[in-house]
C-alpha cells in the first residue's frame, strides 16, 4: 500500500527565514511525485512534478527534489503571501491514475 | 479561467437527506475524481471515473455512490446523509496518458455539513 507522509505539520517562519518541506514517501513504483498549493477555502493548485530521483524544478521562491524515499519543498526568502498548506502526493504504476496524499504541511509566514 | 466548477460551496443538511454534489469541468478531461478532505487525514479518494458510465471505487467509498451520464460532468450522491460525511468535498480532473494526465485540475471545493 502506497504511503505518503509529510512533516512537519505545521511550520511558521518568519519573512525571510528559508527552510524546507518533507515529504516522505512508500510506493512500488513511483510514476510521479506531486507538489500541491491549497489556500484556505480553496481547492489545491498544482505546482510541481516530479519523475525520477535526482530532479529538480523551480517556481519563483520554491524549489523541489526528489530522492528515492522522499522529496523536499525548499521555500528560500518566504514572503507572507507563501502562506498555505503544501501537499504532497504519488503515484504508483500499479494503481492507474489515482494519486496517494499526505496529510500536509501548514505554512505560515509572518511580516 | 474557471475550469473544473462545483456547484454549491457551501451547503447545510440534516440527517438522512439525499445529498448531490455536482461538478463541471471545461478541459475535455477524461478522469475526473470525488475526494473528500478533512483536517489530519488529508485527501481521500471517494470515486473517480476514467470515462463516461464508468467508475471505480476509490478508498472510502462506502455511504457513496457517483454518476457520470455525459464526460464533462461528474455527480457525487450521498444517499441518506449522515454527521460523519460532514466534510470538504473536492472535485478533480486529468486528462489520458503521460506527461499531463498526471496533473489534477481540483475544483474550489463543497464544504458540506449534515445535522
Amino acid at each position: 500500500e502506497d504511503q505518503v507522509t509529510q512533516s512537519p505539520e505545521a511550520l511558521r517562519l518568519q519573512e525571510g527565514e528559508s527552510s524546507s518541506l518533507n515529504c516522505s514517501y512508500t510506493v512500488s513504483g513511483l510514476r510521479g511525485l506531486f507538489w500541491y498549493r491549497q489556500d484556505p477555502g480553496k481547492g489545491p493548485e498544482f505546482l510541481f512534478t516530479l519523475y525520477s530521483a535526482g530532479e529538480e524544478k523551480e517556481k519563483e521562491r520554491l524549489k523541489a527534489t526528489l530522492t528515492k524515499k522522499e522529496s523536499f519543498l525548499h521555500i528560500t526568502a518566504p514572503k507572507p503571501e507563501d502562506s498555505a498548506t503544501y501537499l504532497c502526493a504519488v503515484r504508483d504504476y500499479n494503481a492507474g491514475n489515482m494519486l496517494t496524499f499526505g496529510g500536509g504541511t501548514r505554512l505560515m509566514v509572518k511580516p | 479561467d474557471v475550469k473544473v466548477t462545483q456547484s454549491s460551496r457551501y451547503l447545510v443538511k440534516r440527517t438522512g437527506e439525499k445529498v448531490f454534489l455536482e461538478c463541471v469541468q471545461d478541459m475535455d478531461h477524461e478522469n475526473m475524481f470525488w475526494y473528500r478532505q478533512d483536517p489530519g487525514l488529508g485527501l481521500r479518494l471517494i470515486y473517480f471515473s476514467y470515462d463516461v458510465k464508468m467508475k471505480e471505487k476509490g478508498d472510502i467509498p462506502e455511504g457513496y455512490s457517483v454518476s457520470r451520464e455525459k464526460k464533462e460532468r461528474f455527480s457525487l450522491i450521498l444517499e441518506s446523509a449522515s454527521t460523519n460525511q460532514t466534510s470538504m468535498y473536492l472535485c478533480a480532473s486529468s486528462k489520458t496518458g503521460g506527461g499531463a494526465a498526471n496533473v489534477l485540475t481540483f475544483g474550489a471545493g463543497s464544504r458540506l455539513t449534515v445535522l
